[in-house]
This record gives C-alpha cells, structure tokens and sequence, in this order.
C-alpha cells in the first residue's frame, strides 16, 4: 500500500543552525502538508502547498520556515536557524482530495 | 480556544466492555477524520466521514458524524487490548486546506 515516508528519522542540531527535514509524499497525491507535535500536546498545522505555491500557512510558520517541492517526489520543510521551541515531531502528509490525509512517520527534531 | 473537544482526555476499560469517544465543535465541518496515533509514530487513518448523520463501520468500531456537522463519535464494541492507542479526530473546514486535530484519547483496555 502507497505510503509518505519522511527522513530523517530523528535530526539533533545546535540552535542557530539550518536544518530541512524530507518527506516523499504518496505518488499520485496533489496536496502536501506539513505538520508539527510538541511532546505532549496536540498535532499542529504548520503549511499546505498544492500546484507549487502555498495554499495557507499557520502563525507558526514565520519567515523561518519553508517549503519546497525541489523534484516531482521530494516535498520539504526548511528551518533556517533553529530555535530550542522548534523541538517537536515534524509530520509531512499528502491527499489526493480535500477530504483524507495521510500522514508520514514523522521526524523527531532535536534542537540543543 | 480549542476548535475541536475531545472527550474524555483518558479511558481505561476492561476487554471486552464497549467505550465512545467524543469529538465536538461549534464549528461545522466539510470532513471529519480520525485517526490513531502510537507513540513515538505518525497518526494513522482510521475513517473519513463527510455527510451529516453518516454512520461508518470499520470491524468493531463505529464512526458517526452528526447531522450539523458540528461534532462526531467513535465507539468500539468488545474492546480488546489491541485497541489501546490514542485516538485523534481531526476536521476540515470549507475553504480551509488544512486538519484541525483535537488534543486526542487515550484508550487503555486492560487484558
């Protein structure tokens, strides 16, 4: 079965520095989607990016973050210099419709 | 202010029993998913429902939505320890191009 699948799997960094964490959304989907989870709390939204632009971004995702499709496989989220609150699971999903996502496994994002 | 309320926060059953987890707005929703979510992993797709008052059967555990489209529940019949996980709901309003999830359930069905 079709799947997203995310790397790396774990990322430590020192605060300040540029990390892009990887995902390869399911092949035939239209609609990619980032998402963020601090350990303990809810899952939240970060960017949806559909025909090569944004569609809509949260107030998190400030002048740090971007987005990208590089390729027609690869859809990425870039940090350019880490704070210690961007810690969390970074969760990359993708739909083919409005209507169902389906989420990768997820990078654990370390910043010391 | 949360968007989407799940209720409760934690539920602990003995298998076999029957348990319902809420998911309530005051905002109408094009779509409803939920989801289960184990630790450490990414949260995985149990059912989407999109029709006021649909009625969704995976096995043994029920999803409807409700007729405004304001809330939903999940209910699972003869719970077994397989069951236990954290259960997340998450709604998509018209015109918006993302999920807002709820905080999630934690179910845990003692053997």
């Amino acid at each position: 079965e079709p799947e997203v699948t995310q790397t790396p799997s774990h990322q430590v960094t020192q605060m300040g520095q540029e990390v892009i964490l990887r995902c390869v959304p399911i092949s035939n989907h239209l609609y990619f989607y980032w998402y963020r989870q601090i350990l303990g709390q809810k899952v939240e939204f970060l960017v949806s990016f559909y025909n090569n632009e944004i569609s809509e971004k949260s107030e998190i995702f400030d002048d740090q973050f971007s987005v990208e499709r590089p390729d027609g496989s690869n859809f990425t989220l870039k940090i350019r210099s880490t704070k210690l609150e961007d810690s969390a699971m970074y969760f990359c999903a993708s739909s083919g419709s409005y209507n169902e996502q389906f989420f990768g496994p997820g990078t654990r994002l370390t910043v010391l | 202010t949360q968007l989407l309320e799940q209720s409760p926060q934690f539920l602990s059953i003995q298998e076999g029993e029957n348990l319902t987890v809420y998911c309530n707005s005051s905002s109408v929703f094009s779509s409803l998913q939920w989801y289960r979510q184990e630790p450490g992993e990414g949260p995985v797709l149990l059912v989407t429902v999109v029709t006021g008052g649909e009625v969704k059967k995976l096995k043994r555990l029920t999803f409807q939505f409700g007729d405004a489209r304001k809330d939903s529940s999940l209910h699972i019949t003869a719970a077994q320890p397989g069951d236990t996980g954290l259960y997340l709901c998450a709604g998509e309003r018209s015109n918006d191009y993302k999920l807002s999830f709820g905080a999630g359930t934690t179910v845990t069905v003692r053997a």
